[in-house]
């Protein structure tokens, strides 16, 4: 069965750090990737997602992860964080058969503080 | 991007009484929508697929007599937590794709269960 670890729990950042939040996946076929965000009070968004092509994916508010097919990594970068960036964020992944059912990772909460 | 509705966003219930949240994709037909459970610090957890016009798929461990599914129409799935305990108190979330790929997430529906 697929499974998605985070290996960061809590992440404390000041604003303009940069941040690289890990995530890896077991499954040995082709899958779609995908980072979500849930601020504060909020339902979850999508942050960006890979399906094919350029491994290097770039999403909204200044977000991009690469996909690294060799070490089952999608790690989600962002070179300047703002405190606006407080949220948890969620690895996701789905097997390349259509948008079926998302495994999620455990999850990484972000606190960035001014 | 495409939205997903949640209602109700917070429940209080006795334990015993049987609570439906309602999912509903406002600008789109959804013919599959995805019921999550998120507990506590951890990741959101699939229950079920909910199929449009049949019979809901359960994941493993889920108790299909107890969180009873029903996808009614193109735009409407509802979770019927039956007979619930203090342990299904739990944030329930919903999804739905519009079939290209991606997933839109409802607000979440948080049940408490005196």
């Amino acid at each position: 069965a697929q499974s998605v670890s985070q290996h960061n729990h809590h992440v404390i950042l000041s604003e303009a750090a940069s941040l690289e939040l890990g995530c890896n996946y077991s499954y040995g076929g082709t899958v779609n990737l995908f980072w979500y965000v849930q601020y504060p009070g909020q339902h979850l968004q999508l942050l960006l997602k890979y399906f094919s092509g350029d491994p290097l994916v770039k999403g909204i508010k200044g977000f991009e992860a690469e996909f690294i097919k060799s070490k089952f990594s999608f790690n989600l970068r962002k070179p300047s964080v703002q405190w606006s960036d407080t949220a948890e964020y969620f690895c996701a992944v789905t097997m390349n058969t259509g948008f079926q059912k998302l495994v999620f990772g455990t999850g990484t909460r972000l606190l960035v503080s001014p | 991007g495409a939205v997903v509705s949640q209602h109700p966003s917070r429940v209080i219930c006795k334990s015993g009484t049987s609570v439906k949240i309602e999912c509903r994709s406002l600008d789109f037909q959804a013919t599959t929508m995805f019921w999550y459970r998120q507990f506590p610090k951890k990741s959101l957890m699939l229950m079920a697929t909910s199929n449009e016009g049949s019979k809901a798929t359960y994941e493993q461990g889920v108790e299909k007599d107890k969180f009873l599914i029903n996808h009614a129409s193109l735009t409407l799935s509802t979770l019927t937590v039956t007979s619930a305990h203090p342990e299904d108190s739990s944030f329930y979330i919903c999804s739905a794709g519009t079939g290209l790929g991606e997933l839109f997430f409802g607000e979440g529906s948080r049940l408490t269960v005196l």
